[in-house]
């Protein structure tokens, strides 16, 4: 069984400001990681993703992310804070591989606020 | 390229009453996720559909069905809506072997009163 923790119902930073969003998971096979992103009354749009090759893994808007197998993380980072950047993140796990045929875990998500 | 598309935006329905939700999946993709999310939560998988069948499934009760038509279009069927049924019900394709990257659609957002 797989599971994902996001640390942090809801994170504030000021604009400018570094974004660090938690993530741990657990998995008993080798993962794929994802982050996802929502704004209201959307669906989910993709972040980033860790496949197995690069542990620091670049995505959109600035985002990126870094898997540590040793410690099950994979936090979201990004240096300066944008208004644009205020949704909620959705951290995700995977099987590589295995019988999962690619079903997503979710965690519980995180509200990002950004003041000006 | 027209990405995952769902139907209908909004549903209203009353409790006992069934429903169906529709999704086109992204052009080249061939399976289709459903998952459900309910206020202040991450989603919930339902299930999955692969060459249409039924590959995977959640912890969901058999009121929950669904079907994959052979231009992998997608349906979810609820019977005997439950007030707890009301969430966001999202949809999501990819393509066997592409590292279960999942691209989701808007959603359908679905009340049971």
């Amino acid at each position: 069984a797989q599971s994902v923790t996001q640390l942090g119902s809801h994170v504030s930073v000021s604009e400018g400001a570094l974004v660090l969003l938690r993530c741990n998971y657990s998995s008993s096979v080798p993962p794929y990681l994802f982050w996802y992103v929502q704004y209201p009354n959307q669906g989910l749009q993709l972040l980033l993703k860790y496949t197995s090759a690069a542990t620091l893994v670049k995505g959109i808007n600035g985002f990126e992310a870094e898997f540590k197998k040793s410690e099950t993380s994979f936090h979201l980072t990004k240096p300066s804070a944008h208004m644009s950047d205020a949704a909620e993140y959705f951290c995700a796990v995977s099987d590589a591989g295995g019988t999962s045929y690619g079903k997503l875990t979710f965690g519980q998500g995180t509200i990002l606020t950004v003041h000006p | 390229d027209a990405g995952v598309t769902q139907s209908p935006t909004h549903l209203i329905k009353t409790r006992g009453q069934q429903v169906t939700l529709r999704c086109s999946p992204k052009s080249g993709h061939d399976t289709v996720s459903w998952y459900q999310q309910a206020l202040g939560q991450g989603p919930q998988f339902i299930f999955q559909y692969y060459e249409e069948e039924e590959r995977q499934r959640g912890n969901f009760p058999d009121r929950f069905s669904g079907h994959q038509f052979p231009n992998y279009s997608s349906e979810l069927n609820v019977n005997a809506l439950l007030l707890g049924d009301s969430a966001l019900y999202l949809c999501a394709s990819h393509r066997v072997g592409s590292y279960n990257e999942q691209f989701f659609g808007p959603g359908t957002r679905l009340t049971v009163l």
